[in-house]
């Protein structure tokens, strides 16, 4: 079936450097959402992209869907500790009407 | 502000036990979902309900019903718990007919089978 892969699996870095996790599907999707978990909490809505080619800015938090709707990326800018957490790519197929999640990235950040 | 909330953030239950998982949204979301979350395995969707009374499978229902009796409140059923549905499970819910709007979690429940 579609899959979603994310990579890398883990990152840890220390503060002030930056970060990039990286979203590949096998197939065209509808658009891509990206979502943050704080250790112990749930899921948390970032962003979507629908557009081929769209960048997105959030403050320091960069987001990016590939020109063929295939592959997307969140790049952090000088992390902070506030930034640790795990995240989530999700991607829509619109033909088959599901959202295909990733497996995550978890980031840790030492002082 | 918008809210999902689950029933109980902790759950031991023993083999063979029938379990419910509630949760409620206040939101007025035509869509609630099901998820478990175990280490490496990212999220895995149970069941959704995109109506009152209407539920579709997710990727691993085996095991599971759900209940969809009011439009807030989804529950999550394991007939007979087992050990390996020992996880974390999370709902959601989401706005309107389309189905890649933000989804909302609730705090998740964290359910342990002995």
């Amino acid at each position: 079936g579609q899959q979603v892969m994310q990579i890398p699996q883990y990152q840890h870095v220390q503060e002030g450097e930056d970060f990039t996790t990286y979203c590949n599907s096998s197939t065209t999707l509808s658009n891509i959402q990206w979502y943050k978990q704080r250790p112990g909490g749930h899921p948390v809505f970032l962003i979507q992209l629908v557009k081929s080619g769209e960048v997105k800015k959030q403050k320091r938090l960069t987001f990016q869907f590939g020109e063929a709707k295939k592959n997307s990326s969140l790049h952090i800018t000088a992390t902070q500790t506030t930034d640790v957490g795990t995240y989530f790519c999700a991607g829509y197929d619109g033909n088959n009407r599901k959202l295909i999640w990733g497996l995550g990235t978890s980031l840790a950040v030492n002082p | 502000d918008v809210k999902v909330t689950q029933s109980s953030r902790y759950l031991v239950k023993r083999t063979g036990e029938k379990v419910f998982l509630e949760c409620v949204q206040d939101m007025d979301h035509e869509n609630m979902f099901w998820y478990r979350q175990d280490p490496g395995l990212g999220l895995r969707l149970i069941y959704f309900s995109y109506d009152v009374k209407m539920k579709e499978k997710g990727d691993i229902p085996e095991g599971y019903s759900v209940s969809r009796e009011k439009k807030e409140r989804f529950s999550l059923i394991l007939e007979s718990a087992s050990t390996n549905q020992t996880s974390m499970y999370l709902c959601a819910s989401l706005s309107g007919r389309f189905r890649f709007n933000e989804q909302f979690f609730g705090p998740g429940t964290r359910l342990t089978v002995l």
